[in-house]
């Protein structure tokens, strides 16, 4: 199993839509979580990193962590076409391999206007 | 000010060829790391590089790939021998080498293609 998987998707919703992104992640001791988005042709941005389980909110983003089911979401709210984009669920590593990010694969996200 | 910065942006290359890639950190970050990424994929870790330590090398697929960090700035991937499976988008990433939470700043990335 690998430590985190992603639905590829690719997900479309109109303009104004909330969406929900998903991960799973195999190991309950994984505990740092990163949320980025990434644009055509362009590097991965931080959109959001949350520690542990509970939900962490900035603007229209919402990262919540479901340590029991292993899960890891992100909400938009309000989406909007500048959204659209692949987004990208990360862990960190642990110990002294901290600097160590495993990814998922991405979900591809079009926001239609 | 300027974020990180990769070239080529675009490489094509004969199977057999090696080529090297560049990656310019964000002025003043000690740590440096290189990822790949596979069509269809996710980021793949390859290697850290962290002040005078010793880079971790421990994604580097296979002997053909190297790299190398001058001080800490300039860092170059090197492909020796490519082979098809070997295209994808090498993507740079740089951050202050914090401690606790530690952002790493990615580039643009280059795209290189082995026929």
């Amino acid at each position: 199993q690998k430590e985190v998987e992603q639905d590829p998707g690719p997900l479309s919703v109109p303009e104004g839509a909330i969406v929900s992104l998903n991960c799973t992640y195999s190991n309950s001791a994984f505990q740092y979580f990163m949320w980025y988005r990434q644009y055509s042709r362009k590097g991965p941005e931080l959109l959001m990193y949350t520690y542990s389980s509970g939900n962490k909110e900035d603007g229209r983003f919402t990262a919540q962590v479901d340590k029991s089911s292993k899960y890891i979401s992100l909400f938009i709210r309000d989406s909007q076409p500048s959204d659209s984009a692949t987004y990208l669920c990360a862990k960190r590593g642990s110990g002294g391999s901290n600097y160590k990010l495993t990814f998922g694969k991405g979900t591809l996200l079009t926001v239609n206007p | 000010g300027a974020g990180v910065s990769q070239s080529p942006s675009n490489k094509v290359t004969e199977k057999g060829k090696d080529v090297e890639l560049r990656c310019d950190p964000i002025s003043g970050h000690t740590a440096l790391y290189w990822y790949r990424q596979r069509l269809g994929q996710g980021l793949e870790f390859l290697i850290y590089f962290q002040g005078n330590s010793a880079p971790d090398k421990s994604g580097l697929p296979s002997d053909r790939f190297s790299a190398e960090r001058t001080g800490e700035s300039v860092s170059t991937l090197t492909i020796q021998r490519t082979q098809q499976e070997d295209s994808a988008v090498y993507l740079c990433a740089s951050s202050r080498g914090l401690a606790g939470v530690d952002t790493q700043y990615f580039g643009p990335g280059t795209r290189l293609t082995v026929l």
